[in-house]
């Protein structure tokens, strides 16, 4: 109950494409889905977050999608750049929990 | 500037030697938190302490032992116990003592065992 998988495990695509990386969870105490972003040699940090009152969050190119019946939750990354590539990880916490649980990552290659 | 800083950054280690990494925040963060990540395995929580002199174990914490001091301080050791050690260890903290908030991360210990 404590998973938060996640796919693809890796993904290529060309510059200007859409990246679409895709988290499921099964604890519904869970309401807090945090997406991390991480460069090679590089600690994870903050990319964008959502809470499940609502279904969709956007910043900039990145769009989370969040679909609280299916416990499904995916990160849009529009006109996706080279500078993009790197390892995407989605996770999930319970207001209260101190655990923060991650999803396997994700590699994404942009191609110039 | 304010953040986390782990160190070293890599360190190679013979087998049968307790190493210990150090992590070092100055964010005023009440909670702090190691992780430990191998490739296609996410992160996966060693121990955590939401308050000085006070921690609890995460999902993998055989083989590894941690102190608390101080607020800002909270060093890992690996000990030899540890079966498989060689991994990218990242250290984080969040600000509220209840864990809500946005998970801050060090820059990472590589561990290397030789």
């Amino acid at each position: 109950q404590q998973q938060v998988k996640q796919s693809p495990q890796s993904l290529i695509v060309q510059k200007g494409g859409i990246s679409i990386i895709n988290c499921a969870y099964e604890n519904t105490a869970f309401d807090y889905f945090p997406w991390y972003q991480q460069f090679p040699g590089k600690g994870p940090a903050l990319l964008i977050a959502i809470r499940p009152d609502v279904s969709e969050k956007k910043e900039g190119r990145f769009t989370i999608s969040f679909n609280k019946s299916a416990k499904q939750f995916s990160l849009h990354i529009m006109d996706s750049q080279p500078g993009d590539s790197a390892t995407y990880f989605c996770a999930a916490r319970n207001t209260g929990g101190f655990k923060t649980i991650f999803g396997a990552g994700t590699r994404l290659f942009v191609k110039a | 500037d304010g953040g986390i800083t782990q160190s070293p950054k890599y360190l190679f280690r013979k087998e049968g030697q307790n190493v210990t990494l150090s992590c070092e925040q100055n964010l005023n963060h009440d909670a702090m938190y190691w992780y430990r990540q191998d490739p296609g395995q996410g992160l996966r929580l060693i121990y955590y302490s939401q308050i000085v002199n006070d921690f609890q174990k995460g999902d993998i914490a055989e083989g590894y032992s941690v102190s608390r001091e101080k607020k800002e301080s909270f060093p890992l050791t690996v000990t030899s116990a540890q079966k498989n050690p060689t991994a990218f260890y990242l250290c984080a903290s969040i600000q509220s003592s209840t864990g809500a908030g946005e998970l801050f991360f060090g820059e990472g210990s590589r561990l290397t065992v030789l």
